[in-house]
């Protein structure tokens, strides 16, 4: 079964620095796709950013970029010029590619204070 | 708008009382689901539907029940609930396959008391 690991459950970053969030997964598929999500207060799920496994290139989504690598099964998230608004928990999720590959499995989230 | 809706946003129940939680998405997502969230532990699947009449388990169904008998319906119903099923709920859909991420609704605290 896929697993999914976030091993900082708080961090902080100071307002206008870059911060990034862990995240490493198991599987044995080749095919499949990795997500972070954010929850603010509100606790609307948000995706903030999607990897296909099969690009080498990094994800990029304005001040939000990943580090997607493959051999190590790490996706870590980089929020850079942090926010107030980026003060959130933050999900990492995988999802199997093909036609089973419905199902999406999280991460235990991080916790993100962005103090001003 | 294309959206994920879910009612109601907060319940407060006590031990044993049946209740429904709805969920309703307008895209044509063959794909829908439930999550329970709690701290510490992420979001984990509750049960989960490929389509129309077909529905399966997913991690922690154990007091749970759905029901797909429309595409755009997925409700959640706790037949007997007990205090260990306080939690926030999520639904949330897809397409069946692909890149895409999975559209939320807002979700439901669920307090047992």
């Amino acid at each position: 079964a896929q697993t999914v690991t976030q091993s900082q459950p708080e961090m902080s970053v100071q307002e206008a620095e870059t911060v990034t969030l862990s995240c490493t997964y198991d599987t044995s598929e080749s095919d499949y796709y990795l997500f972070w999500y954010k929850q603010p207060p509100s606790r609307q799920m948000i995706l903030v950013i999607r990897q296909e496994a099969y690009k080498q290139q990094n994800a990029t989504e304005n001040r939000f970029s990943v580090n997607f690598q493959k051999a190590a099964k790490s996706f870590s998230l980089k929020i850079s010029d942090s926010q107030l608004g980026d003060a959130a928990m933050y999900f990492c999720a995988y999802r199997r590619g093909g036609a089973s590959g419905s199902r999406l499995t999280f991460g235990e989230g991080t916790q993100l204070t962005v103090n001003p | 708008e294309a959206q994920v809706t879910q009612n109601p946003r907060y319940l407060i129940t006590v031990t044993g009382k049946k209740l429904t939680v709805t969920c309703s998405q307008n895209m044509n997502h063959e794909y829908m689901s439930w999550y329970r969230q709690d701290p510490g532990l992420g979001l984990r699947q509750i049960y989960y539907s490929m389509n129309v009449e077909v529905t399966d388990k997913g991690d922690v169904p154990e007091g749970y029940k759905v029901s797909r008998k429309e595409k755009r319906n997925f409700p959640l119903i706790l037949e007997s609930p007990s205090p260990n099923q306080t939690s926030l709920y999520f639904c949330a859909s897809s397409f069946k396959v692909g890149s895409y991420g999975y559209t939320f609704g807002s979700g439901t605290r669920l307090t047992v008391v």
